[in-house]
């Protein structure tokens, strides 16, 4: 069975700090995705990022990047001078065949609170 | 853009009462997914389809039903609610085209409250 950890509930922080939400994850498969998610008060999930089992590249977009380390099994997301409106749950995710067809396994999510 | 679209954002009920949520997609996509989310549970596959009248169970289908009559839409089904089905769900869906790389989008939601 496939597993996500997100050890970090919740992170507090003052603007313009950095900050890096942890993922670790478990899986059998060679092939999988890996994606990250941020569901703002809102509530509507907002997809950021898939990254693929064979791709060991960093991305960045803009204020956030991503660090995939196949040797530790994670994918951790860090946020560079966090703002405010970065406040939210943010949800690592792993692909996985079930049944013959894709579905995602979710973290608990980590709850992210920037302060003013 | 992916649109994705739920009936109702809050929803209260009485137990026993029989509940339809309803989820709208109109990106001609394949798979459509129900989940619930809970404090410190994170997100939970209740059933998901990948095709019209087609479904799998997720991790926790009992006490739920679905159907998916066409392929835009696809309804949850509490046949009795219940006060521990007090919870968020959220629809989603995604191409089959490329299978385990395809992102999931999803709805805004729909808070539901069982007295």
């Amino acid at each position: 069975a496939q597993k996500v950890t997100q050890a970090q509930t919740e992170i507090s922080v003052v603007e313009k700090e950095d900050v890096t939400l942890d993922c670790v994850y478990e899986t059998r498969d060679t092939t999988y995705y890996l994606f990250w998610y941020k569901q703002p008060p809102s509530g509507e999930l907002v997809f950021l990022i898939r990254r693929n089992s064979f791709d060991e590249q960093n991305e960045i977009s803009g204020r956030y990047s991503w660090n995939f380390q196949k040797s530790t099994s994670s994918f951790n997301f860090t946020i560079t001078a966090s703002q405010v409106v970065d406040s939210a749950v943010y949800f690592c995710a792993l692909s996985e065949a079930n049944s013959g067809y894709s579905t995602l396994t979710f973290g608990k999510g980590t709850m992210l609170l920037v302060s003013p | 853009d992916v649109k994705v679209t739920q009936s109702s954002r809050y929803l209260v009920k009485r137990t026993g009462e029989k509940v339809f949520l309803e989820c709208v997609q109109d990106m001609d996509h394949e798979n459509m997914f129900w989940y619930r989310q809970d404090p410190g549970l994170g997100l939970r596959l209740i059933y998901f389809s990948y095709d019209v009248k087609m479904k799998e169970k997720g991790d926790i289908p009992e006490g739920y039903s679905v159907s998916r009559e066409k392929k835009e839409r696809f309804s949850l089904i509490l046949e009795s609610a219940s006060t521990n089905q007090t919870s968020m769900y959220l629809c989603a869906s995604s191409s089959e085209t490329g299978g385990l790389m395809e992102t999931q989008y999803f709805g805004p939601g729909t808070r539901l409250l069982v007295l």
